[in-house]
């Protein structure tokens, strides 16, 4: 059974740098058929995408968000990280780790981790 | 575009069929994936493809699309799908992005 677990800081300061980490458990990360995902939630809101990460580094990031994100994976721990820099309070979300893939011709994620929720605050 | 476009919210009677929809100009092109959300707990996949449900989804559930709207229907809705309901795809620009839709809360009476 796949799973992935979320790990970090529950409390950012402004301006500061969001890390967190995605540790999977049940599949490995170098597998070509699947992407690693971030998403997060703020209060109130909706979903929002924030990219992904391919077994062989390459990266993929929202629009809004490449300027400011950046990810990355340890095979040898089977996880992967993301970083946010220059945190505001509009980056209080819970944050999800999700694998993802091509299913049916669309970009899907089938597992993911129970979230985990930052705080942007001073 | 990247934009899909939910309606905010949308009740059914128990026991009733409930579409709910997305728009957006990515899925003339792609098809949309749907996601259940409930409070506290991590989106569940439950369609992606032409109408594809992963193992362990109940077959109340069922997407379709036509032009550049994207349908999940309910038939027969219990009270435990009352949850919020999100379409996601790929963007339209062919750089393999992905957007979400919104989201629909779905309220059951």
């Amino acid at each position: 059974q796949v799973q992935l677990q979320e790990s970090g800081p529950g409390l950012v300061k402004p301006s500061e740098t969001l890390s967190l980490t995605c540790s999977v458990f049940g599949a490995s990360l170098s597998n070509f058929t699947h992407y690693w995902s971030w998403i997060r939630q703020s209060p109130g809101k909706g979903l929002e995408w924030m990219g992904y990460i391919y077994y062989s580094g390459t990266t993929n990031y929202s629009p809004s968000l490449r300027s400011r994100v950046s990810m990355s994976l340890d095979m040898s721990k089977n996880h992967f990280s993301m970083r946010l820099t220059s945190v505001t309070a509009a980056d209080t979300a819970v944050y999800y780790c999700a694998r993802s893939g091509f299913l049916g011709g669309s970009i899907v994620s089938d597992y993911w981790g129970q979230g985990i929720l930052v705080t942007v605050s001073s | 575009s990247s934009e899909l476009t939910q309606d905010p919210a949308v009740s059914v009677a128990l026991g009733q069929t409930v579409r709910i929809t997305c728009q957006g100009d990515s899925l003339r092109n792609y098809f949309a994936s749907w996601y259940q959300k409930k409070p506290g707990q991590a989106p569940i996949l439950i369609i992606y493809g032409e109408n594809n449900r992963p193992s362990g989804v109940p077959d109340r559930f069922s997407g379709s699309s036509s032009g550049n709207t994207a349908s999940l229907t309910i038939t027969g809705p219990q009270a435990e799908d009352e949850a919020d309901y999100y379409c996601s795809s790929r963007d339209s620009g062919g750089n393999h992005l992905v957007v979400f839709g919104g989201g629909t809360k779905l309220t059951v009476l």
